[in-house]
């Protein structure tokens, strides 16, 4: 039972660089979204999906990209990298209807943009 | 502007003691909080959970009391133990009535590290 599976766990950029983190999950969710984690910041949304050719920005979208052609895949795309998106990435998913609202995260990708 | 406000920033408590998070709020329209815990190198997952029509909620150790008045929720963690050693991260949201109910974005506290000592 994969879950909510994340690609690279880690990766190092040069400013300027563009790179897609991968995310995908095998549970039918009809809900993902992508969160970034800074140190005493908490876990910030970037961009949200509620199906496929569906997606909205959140509360930091600035410089990233996203897409989602498939129910199972959400990538996040970095267009040109700068320091400041240096960051802890975190993919999630649930189900649309839940009255429980529960996210399922996957295990993060770790950032460094140099 | 800050939604949810989370204290303290960080909690030491020996093994056996209670641990008390604290989380405000500012949003009324907020009506499903729910509590993750993280561990290093691990992504949150969802701890306990709580909407305001009760006002507090027990799984196991772990107790969730609140306020709807003041706009305050707190995770309680009784009888603390090593392995609860994480980051503990409160959170809120809103129901789309637009979405069958579904629930809207959380928004995240920033944070509590707990560590408990044996």
């Amino acid at each position: 039972n994969a879950g909510v599976t994340q690609t690279p766990k880690f990766q190092v950029l040069k400013t300027g660089q563009s790179m897609t983190l991968q995310c995908a999950q095998d549970m039918n969710h009809e809900y993902m979204s992508w969160y970034r984690q800074d140190p005493g910041m908490g876990l910030r949304l970037i961009h949200y999906s509620v199906g496929a050719g569906i997606t909205d920005q959140g509360e930091v979208p600035n410089g990233y990209n996203v897409s989602r052609s498939t129910t199972e895949d959400f990538p996040l795309r970095l267009l040109s990298a700068a320091p400041s998106q240096t960051s802890v990435y975190f993919c999630a998913s649930s189900y649309r209807r839940a009255n429980t609202g529960e996210l399922f995260f996957g295990e993060g990708s770790r950032l460094t943009v140099l | 502007q800050q939604q949810v406000k989370q204290s303290p920033q960080s909690l030491i408590v020996q093994k056996g003691g209670i641990s008390i998070i604290n989380c405000a709020y500012e949003n009324t329209a907020f009506d499903y909080f729910p509590w993750y815990q993280q561990f290093p190198g691990k992504g949150p997952a969802l701890l306990i959970a709580i909407r305001p029509d009760v006002s507090e909620k027990k799984e196991g150790r772990f107790t969730i009391s609140f306020n709807k008045s003041a706009k305050q929720f707190s995770l309680h963690i009784m009888d603390s133990q090593p392995g609860d050693s994480a980051t503990y991260f409160c959170a809120a949201s809103t129901t789309l009535k637009n979405y069958g109910g579904s629930q809207g974005n959380l928004i995240f506290g920033k944070g509590t590290k707990l560590s408990v000592k044996p």
